[in-house]
């Protein structure tokens, strides 16, 4: 089955910084790849999500580059700002039919004034 | 995106008994989910709930424990049975949301904690 692993499981950097994030998936069929932000006390947000089809997608600050032949994904947020703190995880699944979502074991990202 | 409504959204319960969670969305969905999130971890599936049929469940996970019940396509219910301390996670309801961007949408969480 699909493995997904997820790094750094910390990071902290200053307002204005970039932030990283790093996942690698084992199953090659795996088609779609989702990135999950968690407030404390709250469910996951869906924030940005890229299909295999693609190699960048952006959103503002955020952006998402997948990487199919290496199967590893990444999460790059610019300019953080201190209400981007919260715990990411990244996930992985097939998208045509239902294939589970499988999770990163989460980023918790802290980003100081 | 779909709407989901989980409640409760925390309660704290004996060891021994027993607490269903519900999930309400605004919208038809074929597909919903439960999760367990243990303190400071990732999410695991627990089962797939399809509308009349009977969940699909993951491995270490069985019907006794957490019996589901999938009475339409906008609600479900999940029943943690004969709660131990070991179950005190959050529970978190999702679907395959194909109302706007597709995608998995999450409720709020039911934060249960077992004494």
């Amino acid at each position: 089955g699909e493995n997904v692993e997820q790094h750094p499981s910390t990071l902290s950097v200053q307002e204005g910084d970039s932030a990283v994030i790093k996942c690698t998936y084992s199953d090659s069929a795996s088609n779609y790849f989702p990135w999950y932000k968690q407030e404390l006390g709250k469910g996951p947000q869906l924030i940005i999500d890229i299909r295999s089809n693609v190699g960048e997608k952006k959103d503002q600050r955020i952006a998402v580059t997948l990487n199919k032949t290496a199967k590893h994904f990444s999460l790059h947020i610019t300019e953080t700002q201190p209400e981007d703190s919260a715990v990411y995880f990244c996930a992985a699944s097939m998208r045509t039919g239902f294939q589970k979502l499988v999770f990163g074991t989460g980023t918790r990202l802290l980003v100081s004034p | 995106s779909a709407v989901i409504s989980q409640k409760p959204s925390r309660d704290i319960c004996q060891r021994g008994t027993s607490l269903t969670i519900q999930c309400q969305v605004d919208s038809q969905v074929t597909m919903m989910f439960w999760y367990r999130q243990q303190p400071g971890q990732s999410l695991t599936l627990i089962a797939t709930a399809n509308q009349g049929s009977e969940a699909t469940y993951e491995s270490g996970f069985v019907i006794d424990k957490f019996p589901i019940s999938r009475p339409n396509l906008t609600f479900s219910t999940l029943t943690v049975s004969n709660m131990s301390p070991e179950d005190s996670s959050i529970y978190l309801c999702s679907v395959e949301d194909w109302t706007g961007n597709y995608g998995y949408t999450f409720g709020s969480g039911t934060r249960l904690t077992v004494v």
